[in-house]
């Protein structure tokens, strides 16, 4: 697989249950980023964690990372109808790894709840 | 909450023509991207722009692409001669760091159309 893949590619819940995507990826990294792209519209960063860190919170978002399997995921609790999204892990390689100032994305998970 | 507001939002232009997308990233960033998707596939990076110079560029960032900060606030991509397949949306970001801080803002995007 490509750096930055999420699993599953498409995601379908009711309002009220968790969604759980996941990323791996590849490359020694410095961050790994979520963002949520809703259809045609903007990137919209969501969420940081550094190679350092192992899980980060932030309101109904929690992330974890595993730097030794190169994995990460994001749990989104208590999904709501506007949580219907794609949502895009991306890495920030290490300096030194090669394209330290670019963002490499994956291909984004689906996510559709429906109320 | 600060934007990175990118103009026009919608751009349908003839192959072969030049055309300019512009940006205005955050006032106080100090790094600026470019990164494009077409319809359906990942967000890849372009190129990103430091101290009025390229820090990196990707292979799709060819001879036919440039970028300029012409102003202190205006960040600009310039497709010399398009062809079919520039046909994506294309969105500028910035940050203050290089991604080591609280992740990238992203603009909602250009959607260039070439016919």
């Amino acid at each position: 697989s490509q750096q930055g893949e999420e699993d599953p590619q498409a995601l379908s819940i009711q309002e009220g249950e968790n969604a759980t995507m996941n990323c791996s990826y590849k490359t020694s990294i410095n961050n790994l980023q979520w963002y949520r792209q809703n259809s045609g519209r903007g990137l919209v960063h969501l969420i940081l964690i550094r190679s350092n860190e192992r899980e980060k919170h932030s309101g109904r978002l929690r992330v974890t990372l595993d730097t030794s399997k190169k994995s990460s995921s994001l749990l989104i609790t208590a999904s709501r109808a506007a949580d219907t999204a794609s949502y895009f892990c991306a890495t920030g390689p290490r300096p030194g790894a090669g394209g330290y100032n670019k963002l490499i994305f994956g291909a984004g998970t689906r996510l559709a709840v429906h109320p | 909450e600060p934007e990175v507001t990118q103009t026009p939002s919608h751009q349908v232009t003839q192959m072969g023509q030049e055309v300019i997308l512009r940006c205005v990233p955050i006032s106080n960033h100090l790094y600026f991207y470019w990164y494009r998707q077409i319809l359906g596939q990942k967000v890849e990076f372009l190129v990103s722009f430091y101290n009025n110079e390229i820090s990196e560029k990707s292979e799709i960032f060819d001879d036919q692409f440039s970028v300029e900060r012409p102003d202190g606030s205006n960040f600009t991509l310039k497709i010399r001669s398009t062809k079919l397949e520039d046909s994506a949306m294309y969105f500028c970001a910035s940050s203050e760091t290089p991604g080591q801080g609280n992740g990238y803002t992203f603009g909602s995007g250009t959607r260039l159309t070439v016919v």
